[in-house]
């Protein structure tokens, strides 16, 4: 089955700092790609996506490339800022099999110190 | 993207009894989806509701314990039913976005059982 496995946690910098978070995927076939954050107290929010081989998906500073020859979706930030704390999680959606609904990774949680 | 309701935001429940979330979105969707997040945990999908049909019950749930109701395109239901301590969770109701299979989260319903 479908599966995704995120880089473990938690990951602390300073702010203005680069961020990567790793993330892989297994899919039986084409998927779709998402990062989505969580911040504190409240809900997911979809942060990006990217839906076909070298898609780059971007969105308040933060970016990542479908990598699909690497099954790769990592995530990237030049600078980070405190307002960044939050937890973020990879996720994919199956379109070939109709099925809609995501597979998430077990999330990352980013603490950034001023 | 759709706007995403959950009644009640946070309750806390004695063991043995039910609490109904209630989700409620802003446009018509054919289907909505529940996930549940364990504390410190990543999201796991409990069921896919579709309106004039059967919920879909992933492995592990079942619908004596989550059952779900789904009366029209904009409003569905989830039941805990008969709770223990261990299902302490966020539940949260979701549904598809327009294009790239993304989803789209409602805030969650924080619930404590003692």
């Amino acid at each position: 089955g479908d599966s995704v496995t995120q880089m473990e946690g938690p990951v602390t910098l300073s702010e203005e700092a680069f961020l990567t978070i790793n993330c892989t995927y297994t899919a039986t076939g084409y998927p779709s790609l998402f990062w989505y954050v969580q911040y504190p107290g409240e809900g997911l929010q979809l942060l990006l996506k990217a839906t076909k081989a070298d898609d780059k998906g971007s969105n308040k500073g933060f970016e990542a490339t479908y990598r699909k020859e690497t099954t790769s979706f990592h995530l990237e930030k030049g600078s980070v800022q405190v307002s960044d704390s939050a937890v973020y999680f990879c996720a994919l959606s199956e379109k070939d099999t109709g099925r809609r609904a995501l597979t998430f990774g077990s999330g990352t949680r980013l603490q950034v110190q001023p | 993207s759709a706007v995403i309701s959950q009644k009640p935001s946070r309750d806390i429940c004695q063991r043995g009894t039910s609490l109904t979330i209630q989700c409620q979105v802003d446009s018509q969707v054919t289907m909505m989806f529940w996930y549940r997040q364990q504390p410190g945990q990543s999201l796991t999908l409990i069921a896919t509701a579709n309106q004039g049909s059967e919920a879909t019950y992933e492995s592990g749930f079942v619908i004596d314990k989550f059952p779900i109701s789904r009366p029209n395109l904009t409003f569905s239901t989830l039941t805990v039913s008969n709770m223990s301590p261990e299902d302490s969770s966020i539940y949260l109701c979701s549904v598809p976005g327009t294009s790239s299979y993304e989803q789209y989260f409602g805030p969650g319903t924080r619930l404590t059982v003692t």
